[in-house]
C-alpha cells in the first residue's frame, strides 16, 4: 500500500459526459501527479500541483482540468468524454523526488 | 525532447534463475533520476529501484540491481533468484532534475515459469 488513495477504482460513463476523480497524497507529500495509461499511448504524464498551485503541464486534453485544495488532495476533471479517453488514471505523490502511485481509476466510456 | 525505449516487449524467466531487462533513454541533461516500476495484474504502480544520474555506483535493491551506463544511456535491470512474484509489467522511467515529470518506457512484461 502506497498510502496514496483514489477513488473510484472504477467508472462506466457515457460519451459526452463529465466525471471527476479523486486522489489524496500520502501525508505530508505536497505534490500530486496525474498520469493516463491507455493501450495506445502508454503512461502519459498530465500534470502535477504543489501545494495548491499548478507546477506542470504534460499531454492534458483541454477538455480535461484538475485542482488541487487546501486538504492537499486533488481531483481531475473529464469533460465532453469520447471512447478513447478510456484509460486507466493514476495519481502519485512524491517525496524526495520518488513518486509513489495510488492504485487507479479505471474508466470507461461507452 | 527526452525519450525512454524498453525495446524487450516480453521476456521469460525460469524460477530462481536471473533475468536483465533493457532500458534506454535520450537526453541532452546531465543531471537526471531514473527508475524502474513494477505493475502486476492488480495494475498498481510499484517503485522498484531509483538511480541518480551523478552516481557512479549501481543501486541495489535486495534481489534488484541495476547497471547504469552514462555514456551509453542505457540503465538495464537485473532481477535475481527470479520468483513467481516477479511476474509483472516493468516500466523504465526518467526524470530530469529540473522538472518532476515522469517519462515512461512502453514497458516489459516479465513472465516466471516454475
Amino acid at each position: 500500500d502506497s498510502g496514496v488513495t483514489q477513488t473510484p477504482k472504477h467508472l462506466i460513463t457515457a460519451t459526452g459526459q463529465r466525471v471527476t476523480l479523486r486522489c489524496s497524497p500520502r501525508s505530508g507529500d505536497l505534490s500530486v501527479y496525474w498520469y493516463q495509461q491507455s493501450l495506445d499511448q502508454g503512461l502519459q504524464f498530465l500534470i502535477q500541483y504543489y501545494n495548491g498551485e499548478e507546477r506542470a503541464k504534460g499531454n492534458i486534453l483541454e477538455r480535461f482540468s484538475a485542482q488541487q485544495f487546501p486538504d492537499l488532495h486533488s481531483e481531475l476533471n473529464l469533460s465532453s468524454l469520447e471512447l478513447g479517453d478510456s484509460a486507466l488514471y493514476f495519481c502519485a505523490s512524491s517525496v524526495r523526488g520518488e513518486q509513489f502511485f495510488g492504485p487507479g481509476t479505471r474508466l470507461t466510456v461507452l | 525532447a527526452q525519450t525512454v525505449t524498453q525495446s524487450q516487449p516480453e521476456m521469460s524467466v525460469q524460477e530462481a534463475e536471473t533475468v536483465t531487462l533493457s532500458c534506454t533513454y535520450d537526453t541532452s541533461e546531465s543531471d537526471y533520476y531514473l527508475f524502474w516500476y513494477k505493475q502486476p495484474p492488480s495494475r498498481q504502480m510499484i517503485l522498484v529501484i531509483r538511480q541518480e544520474a551523478y552516481k557512479q555506483q549501481n543501486a541495489t535493491e535486495n534481489r534488484f540491481s541495476v547497471n547504469f551506463q552514462k555514456a551509453a544511456k542505457s540503465f538495464s535491470l537485473k532481477i535475481s533468484d527470479s520468483q513467481l512474484g516477479d511476474a509483472a509489467m516493468y516500466f523504465c522511467a526518467y526524470r530530469s532534475a529540473n522538472t518532476d515529470k515522469l517519462i515512461f518506457g512502453t514497458g516489459t512484461r516479465l513472465q516466471v515459469f516454475p
